[in-house]
């Protein structure tokens, strides 16, 4: 049973386009929805979080947007650059482990 | 100063053969974690350990046993190793805090290779 469903399998974007990923749960008692991105061969890296008390979270280039009536919470990476290359992944926790959603491969083409 | 760190980085083994893989963080955190991402990338939580307690255990076959021998420290032993095991394992700490789930850091993966 996928508790967190993630889409779009993977994305291609242009240089300073906006990239949008998005996440669905189901649980929820889910309280904290953090987005974590993957270099290959690296360890996931914490890229942003939110927690439900709020519609919205921005840093940088990077937002969250969280819509807890519809149990949905996407990314957006505005400017989209080369480097932001990578695979992205929403999850959500409702205690400690976090559940994942399968992972998005983003390539930004120059 | 790494923050997790795990060894070995690569691991290749028989089928059959018992393997450990070590994790080691230093950011003073009270709860690790073990996850195991499969060949598709997906990301799956196998246990949690705080206080040296074990507080997670999914469903996992017992040929895996984690060790927490302190707080920084979380091995995972694996008997019998079989093909379905090839995976990257990732170790992770984080610290719960009164405002709830604390930002969960990970180590740099060991990918397992059984043949």
């Amino acid at each position: 049973q996928q508790q967190v469903k993630q889409s779009p399998q993977s994305l291609i974007v242009q240089k300073g386009g906006i990239s949008i990923i998005n996440c669905a749960y189901e649980n929820t008692a889910f309280d904290y929805f953090p987005w974590y991105q993957q270099f290959p061969g690296k360890g996931p890296a914490l890229l942003i979080a939110i927690r439900p008390d709020v519609s919205e979270k921005k840093e940088g280039r990077f937002t969250i947007s969280f819509n807890k009536s519809a149990k949905q919470f996407s990314l957006h990476i505005m400017d989209s650059q080369p480097g932001d290359s990578a695979t992205y992944f929403c999850a959500a926790s409702g205690g400690r482990a976090l559940t994942f959603g399968s992972g998005t491969r983003l390539q930004v083409q120059p | 100063d790494t923050a997790v760190s795990q060894t070995p980085k690569y691991l290749v083994t028989q089928m059959g053969n018992d393997k450990s893989i070590k994790c080691e963080q230093n950011l003073g955190h009270d709860t690790m974690y073990w996850y195991k991402q499969d060949s598709k990338k997906f990301l799956k939580i196998m246990f949690s350990y705080n206080n040296k307690e074990l507080i997670i255990n999914e469903t996992v076959p017992n040929r895996f046993s984690p060790k927490s021998p302190d707080k920084a420290h979380l091995n995972l032993h694996i008997n019998s190793l079989e093909l379905g095991d090839s995976a990257v394992y990732f170790c992770a700490s984080s610290q719960v805090t009164s405002g709830g789930q604390g930002e969960q850091f990970f180590g740099p993966g060991t990918r397992l290779t059984v043949l």
